[in-house]
């Protein structure tokens, strides 16, 4: 079974900081890749996702993830990042073996400080 | 629109009672699905329905048992539930297909409603 790893558990920056959460996962054939961001008391909503084509793909509120196929990563990028950035990123997989289902990540907690 | 609505927000139940959580979506979604999600942890998938029918049960305990009445509607019927099943319950849905895998499939979560067993 695929597994996805997030190997940063806690990250505090500072505002204006780059940003980088890793994601790996162990699946050898075709994926399609999401990053999910839940914000304190609210529901996941989703950030960005790569199905196929540019390995670079860019989401919403100045995030972008990196496909690296070699690497089975995905990891989520932002040149600076905000107070209002403080949430849990979640990365996912989904497989063409498993139906349409998603695995995802052990989450990560940015917290941004002002 | 990919608004994933849920209702209630939040419960509080004892053991012995019988409840039912509820997932409504109109962005002609297929495939719907519910998830457990403890504090701290990620979703965990229950339970998948793909055109009305369960297609996936992921060894989830009978005292949670899910309805799917047509396609716009998700329902979860709790009944005798633990303390341990206190959670945040997210219902979550996505395009589907009739048939095997669906390479563009996204899925949209709804707010969840939070559950606590006394």
């Amino acid at each position: 079974a695929q597994s996805v790893s997030q190997h940063n558990h806690h990250v505090i920056l500072s505002e204006a900081a780059s940003l980088e959460l890793g994601c790996n996962y162990s699946y050898g054939g075709t994926v399609n890749l999401f990053w999910y961001v839940q914000y304190p008391g609210q529901h996941l909503q989703l950030l960005l996702k790569y199905f196929s084509g540019d390995p670079l793909v860019k989401g919403i509120k100045g995030f972008e993830a990196e496909f690296i196929k070699s690497k089975f990563s995905f990891n989520l990028r932002k040149p600076s990042v905000q107070w209002s950035d403080t949430a849990e990123y979640f990365c996912a997989v989904m497989v063409n073996n498993a139906g349409n289902m998603l695995t995802f990540g052990g989450g990560t907690r940015l917290m941004v400080k002002p | 629109d990919t608004e994933v609505t849920q209702t209630p927000k939040h419960l509080v139940m004892g053991m012995t009672n019988k409840k039912s959580l509820k997932c409504e979506q109109h962005m002609g979604h297929r495939a719907m699905y519910w998830y457990k999600q403890k504090a701290k942890k990620p979703p965990e998938l229950m339970f998948v329905y793909s055109y009305e029918k369960l297609s996936i049960n992921e060894s989830v305990p009978s005292r949670f048992s899910p309805e799917c009445p047509n396609s716009s509607l998700l329902n979860l019927h709790l009944h005798a539930l633990q303390p341990e099943d206190s959670a945040l319950y997210l219902c979550a849905s996505s395009q589907g297909t009739s048939g095997g895998y669906l390479s563009t499939d996204t899925q949209y979560f709804g707010p969840g409603t939070r559950l606590t067993v006394l």
